[in-house]
């Protein structure tokens, strides 16, 4: 079945550094959705690409999907301690989501 | 309006007891998604609905777990002889139409089995 991997597993970064999640699927996906969840949290919906090639932007956080639709990225601009929490990429597959194992980021201040 | 709730918000329950989990999606959301997420880990699916049917149940760890909705609202996740391993948070979602539109999850219910 489908598969969508997302690494680092986990991330640890200075405030004000950058850092970025990787997903790729193992099929061509019609879109690609993003969702954070804060520590002790659900996970909460952030956007959903659909074009090859899209880029979006959410003041810090730059979304990108690849031009074939099997990876994209989600790249935040200088952390800060409130970007703490797993961040799920999820891509349909079959008559559901397929949810990426999550990249756990962590900000030192 | 009204989010997804999920209740109890916490049950521990003892080794070989049957339980029940309750979710109330967003009213008018014809699907709704049962996840199970253990500590530190990713989202576990358990099973999908599409209204009052269930087309996906392939999440379903054992027969000893079973799922209904009615009324294309509520659904209640049972546990039957819950097992050490049954510890998690169970997740549900909702979205408007199916797997392509944003899903709305719930606070989620934290199991203990002692």
């Amino acid at each position: 079945g489908q598969q969508v991997m997302q690494i680092p597993q986990y991330q640890h970064v200075q405030e004000g550094e950058d850092f970025t999640t990787y997903c790729n699927s193992s099929t061509t996906l019609s879109n690609i959705q993003w969702y954070k969840q804060r520590p002790g949290g659900h996970p909460v919906f952030l956007i959903q690409l659909v074009k090859s090639g899209e880029v979006k932007k959410q003041k810090r956080l730059t979304f990108q999907f690849g031009e074939a639709k099997k990876n994209s990225s989600l790249h935040i601009t200088a952390t800060q301690t409130t970007d703490v929490g797993t961040y799920f990429c999820a891509g349909p597959g079959g008559n559901k989501l397929v949810f990426g194992a999550g990249t756990i980021l962590r900000v030192k201040s | 309006g009204a989010g997804v709730s999920q209740s109890p918000s916490n049950k521990v329950t003892e080794k070989g007891k049957d339980v029940e989990l309750r979710c109330d999606p967003i009213s008018g959301h014809t699907a709704l998604y049962w996840y199970r997420q253990s500590l530190g880990q990713g989202l576990e699916f358990l099973i999908y609905f599409q209204g009052n049917s269930a087309p996906d149940k392939s999440g379903l760890p054992s027969d000893r777990f079973s799922a209904e909705r009615t009324g294309g609202s509520v659904s209640t996740l049972t546990i039957q002889r819950t097992q050490q391993e049954d510890s998690a948070v169970y997740l549900c979602a909702s979205s408007l139409l199916h797997q392509f539109n944003e899903q709305f999850f719930g606070p989620g219910t934290r199991l203990t089995v002692l």
